[in-house]
């Protein structure tokens, strides 16, 4: 059974970079046929998607966070993470790890449990 | 990509269908049978209800069905229960390599 767990510090100042790690157990990350993704959630507001990764480094981005987000993998961990530089206000939400699949990754079939990341002085 | 819009709430009866939209454009909703439905409850992760327009991942009651006309996907919820209580967000594969999720509905059973 494929598991999912988001990690990394709950309180990041402004400006600086948030850095989140997923922790896949239960399956390799390194499977050919999923890519694996990562989306927020700011508190009382709805989910938006940030980007997607496949085990091989091929990324997609947001258009609206491209600019400052890396997702990266490290298959030898079975770990993938998630960069956002120049963090304000507004990136305070909960970041959920999950797995993108179907035919262009379209939808989300096994989620973390979220992490909520404040960004706050 | 701006966000697919749906209703900010919608209730219903025990017992009773409900119906929750999600409005795109051609370049998203209207232009690919890829629309996805989640349950969120309170505090925690999305689940998956329904991908690819109207089909139901394994586990999931056939209480709930999914369909599309033009650019408006919609879910439905027949035979309304307490325990289907909770916000509800559709999503559609709008471009290469891009996604966008809907704003959300909150489902209420009265």
């Amino acid at each position: 059974h494929l598991q999912l767990q988001e990690s990394g510090p709950g309180l990041v100042k402004p400006s600086e970079t948030l850095s989140l790690t997923c922790t896949v157990s239960g399956g390799s990350i390194s499977s050919i046929s999923h890519y694996w993704g990562w989306i927020r959630q700011p508190p009382g507001k709805g989910l938006e998607w940030i980007g997607n990764i496949y085990y091989s480094g091929v990324t997609s981005y947001d258009p609206s966070l491209k600019s400052r987000v890396t997702i990266s993998v490290d298959t030898s961990k079975n770990q993938f993470s998630l960069k956002v530089s120049s963090v304000t206000a507004a990136d305070t939400a909960v970041y959920y790890c999950a797995r993108p699949t179907g035919i262009y990754y379209h939808y989300f079939d096994y989620w973390g449990q979220g992490t909520l990341v404040t960004v706050s002085s | 990509q701006s966000a697919l819009t749906q209703p900010a709430s919608v209730s219903g009866s025990p017992g009773q269908s409900i119906t929750v939209s999600c409005t795109g454009t051609s370049s998203d909703v209207g232009g690919y049978n890829f629309v996805s439905w989640y349950q969120q409850e309170p505090g925690k992760a999305p689940k998956l209800m329904i991908y690819d327009v109207s089909n139901r991942p394994s586990g999931v009651s056939n209480r709930f069905s999914g369909s599309k006309s033009g650019n408006t996907a919609s879910l439905t919820i027949s035979g309304l229960q307490a325990e289907d209580e909770a916000d509800y967000y559709c999503t559609s594969y709008a471009s290469t390599t891009t996604l966008v999720f809907g704003t959300g509905t909150k489902v209420t059973v009265l």
